[in-house]
């Protein structure tokens, strides 16, 4: 069963940079028929998509934040990163990284989810 | 970017009940090619990630039980519980995928009356 597990900080300054890495295990992360996104939530409202990673490297960004977005893939880790940059509160939400089931320029449903994690944007 | 707008914001329906969500998109996110739908629901419990229903916009995904269906009509999908349980409470999301960005709806918060 896949499985996904979001892991890093869960308080950052504001101004600096969030950064996330999400765990894959009980399947394989280099293969070419998924794209690995991240996906957010801030309390309370809906779900935000971020970007999303291939096997080979390629991206695609949400344009609302693609000036401040990164995101990798270490395919040896099994893991996909995400960096944040220059945070506000505005960024504080739940993360989600998430499998899409498709290898079609990232135009998928998302089929595994992590359980997500809280980051807080404070001083 | 295409604009998912669901409704109602929130229903409260009787167990055993029909509940239905609706969810419009701003524009077709039907793809002439293959002639398919690119619309996702999900479901969210408290404290849980969303879970994925339907893609396709009606294909069911494996272990979704049947009292939940998908429909569409033109740019308006419907996601309908035939048969309200207790289980079902939670808030529903749609998402196209047709282009990116990729694009939630606001959310649908099913509770029981």
């Amino acid at each position: 069963q896949l499985q996904l597990q979001e892991s890093g900080p869960r308080l950052v300054k504001p101004s600096e940079t969030l950064s996330l890495t999400c765990t894959v295990s009980g399947g394989s992360i280099n293969s070419n028929s998924y794209y690995w996104g991240w996906v957010r939530q801030p309390p309370g409202k809906g779900l935000e998509w971020i970007g999303s990673i291939y096997y080979s490297g390629t991206t695609y960004y949400n344009p609302s934040l693609k000036s401040r977005v990164t995101i990798s893939l270490d395919t040896s880790k099994k893991q996909f990163s995400l960096k944040l940059s220059s945070v506000t509160a505005a960024d504080t939400a739940v993360y989600y990284c998430a499998r899409q089931r498709s290898n079609m320029a990232a135009r998928s449903e998302f089929d595994y989810w992590g359980q997500g994690t809280l980051v807080t944007v404070s001083s | 970017d295409i604009v998912m707008t669901q409704s109602p914001d929130s229903l409260a329906v009787s167990l055993g009940e029909r509940a239905t969500v609706n969810c419009k998109s701003s524009q077709s996110v039907l793809y002439s090619s293959n002639n398919k739908n690119y619309l996702a629901w999900y479901q969210q419990k408290p404290g849980q990630p969303p879970k994925l229903l339907f893609y396709w916009a009606s294909t069911r995904e494996s272990g979704v039980p049947d009292r939940f269906s998908g429909s569409v009509s033109g740019t308006d999908f419907t996601l309908t519980i035939s048969s309200l349980q207790a289980e079902d409470v939670a808030v529903y999301y749609c998402q196209q995928y047709y282009s990116t960005p990729l694009t939630f709806g606001g959310g649908t918060k099913v509770e029981i009356k």
